[in-house]
């Protein structure tokens, strides 16, 4: 069985920096792309940045691009979001997703996701 | 940047009863970038329906999508009480893949 478990999330003050891991299982992780989606307390689903199952494509949405950078370690089969000079908006519950063999895929399984929280 | 409009953003409905979700793309995304999640209360989503009309593994039969271009469609069929949920739309055709604000189904 596929599973994704991310971790990593905690409460930040604005300004600093965190890395969220997540850690795949139950599938060719280096054949698929993967990505993190967001979700702001009480709001919907926002992709944040995707990485390409050859590894060689990263993508950013544009409030993020430059502060964030998406990452894998394919001999460990770990997704890393590192994300520094966070702000209040930052703030949610991020999904580390797995998807097909490219960006262009639905995400077809997600984690159960981890809390990022930046506040003074 | 495509953007995905969903309507209603509350649907109240009753068990048993079908439920018909709409999503409008701001531009052509063909039937086959079109998604559909489900999202429980404290819950990860869950891929319901992929390239508009696939259903994803395990998902019931109650569950069925339509639509081609800009304009797509959940149906849920005799809704069950584990069917109360939000449900985004989402498109993949290209980066970024853009959900729909969501359409939450309640009794």
């Amino acid at each position: 069985d596929v599973q994704l478990l991310e971790s990593g999330g905690g409460l930040v003050q604005p300004g600093g920096s965190l890395r969220l891991s997540c850690a795949a299982s139950g599938f060719t992780f280096s054949s698929h792309a993967m990505g993190w989606v967001r979700q702001a307390p009480g709001k919907g689903l926002e992709w944040v940045s995707a990485l390409s199952g050859s590894g060689g494509f990263t993508y950013y949405t544009d409030s993020v691009r430059g502060r964030f950078t998406i990452s894998r370690d394919t001999s460990t089969d770990t997704l890393y979001l590192q994300m520094n000079n966070l702000r209040a908006e930052d703030t949610a519950i991020y999904y580390c997703t797995k998807l097909g063999y490219g960006v262009n895929y639905p995400s077809d399984h997600w984690g159960q996701g981890t809390l990022v929280t930046v506040s003074s | 940047e495509i953007v995905m409009t969903q309507s209603p953003a509350t649907l109240s409905v009753s068990p048993g009863e079908t439920a018909t979700l709409s999503c409008r793309a701001s531009e052509s995304v063909s039937s086959y970038y079109i998604a559909w999640y489900q999202q429980k209360p404290g819950q990860a989503p869950r891929l319901l329906m992929y390239d508009a009309s696939t259903r994803a593994t395990d998902i019931p039969g109650r569950f069925s999508g339509s639509g081609s271009g800009t304009e797509f469609t959940l149906t849920i069929s005799s809704l069950q009480s584990e069917d109360f949920a939000v449900y985004y739309c989402q498109h993949y055709k290209n980066w970024p893949p853009a959900f729909g604000q969501g359409t939450r189904v309640e009794i």
